[in-house]
């Protein structure tokens, strides 16, 4: 149980284009989800923690008009990074949190921004 | 601040057993994971210990010293399968992961 899915696993865009991530729980209500950046041989950089139907709390320096946070349901969020550059060239994954103490991940999106 | 810490890359010999140490400083405590990751995936989970002592899972086994803010994972009877990163990351009062950098394991025949 507690799987979550991420799609795309690979996504190639062009500059000044807009790519879209889903995350899905298929078998429990994910409340809160957490998206992750990291970086080659780097370890998970929080980016932002969503709850369903609120707006996405956002850590310090990551700009929310760039990467769009919404979690309209319990079962889906989705990451949004918009007018894409070289630099946002990185892998992207969620986590949803299933109780108190257990978080979940999606196999995660490599994004490669040309 | 909050912090955690571990060793950056560590080397062991097939079959053999390997500890990889974390130490943590966080604001609360609720709990310490182990992840493991292979290059180019996500994490997957390995441990979770929230009471001090040793939780043994098969091969792997996780310890905890809430006191001394400090946990080890140990890896018993190498396998080259084993190659990976081993994440190290703190549940914080608000149940907020802090991660550490991960720790490179390499295994060698």
């Amino acid at each position: 149980g507690a799987v979550v899915s991420q799609h795309p696993s690979r996504v190639i865009c062009k500059s000044g284009t807009s790519v879209k991530i889903e995350c899905r729980s298929l078998d429990f209500q994910a409340t809160t989800m957490f998206w992750y950046r990291q970086f080659p041989k780097k370890s998970l950089m929080l980016m932002a923690t969503s709850n369903e139907g609120s707006k996405a709390t956002y850590e310090q320096g990551v700009e929310k008009d760039k990467f769009l946070i919404n979690h309209a349901s319990l079962t889906l969020s989705t990451l949004t990074v918009t007018s894409a550059h070289p630099e946002d060239s990185s892998f992207y994954i969620c986590s949803a949190k299933y109780r108190d103490w257990g978080y979940t991940f999606g196999s995660g999106t490599r994004l490669t921004v040309v | 601040g909050q912090n955690i810490d571990q060793p950056t890359e560590m080397t062991a010999t097939e079959g053999a057993i390997v500890q990889i140490n974390c130490t943590y400083q966080t604001s609360g405590f609720n709990g310490l994971f182990w992840y493991q990751q292979h290059a180019g995936e996500a994490p997957t989970f390995l441990s979770y210990n929230v009471l001090d002592g040793l939780e043994e899972k098969g091969r792997f086994s996780s310890f905890l010293s809430r006191s001394k803010g400090y946990s080890y994972l140990l890896l018993k009877e190498l396998q080259m399968k084993d190659s990976a990163s081993y994440l190290c990351a703190a549940s914080d009062s608000n149940y907020q992961l802090i991660w550490g950098a991960g720790t490179k394991l390499i295994i060698k025949p």
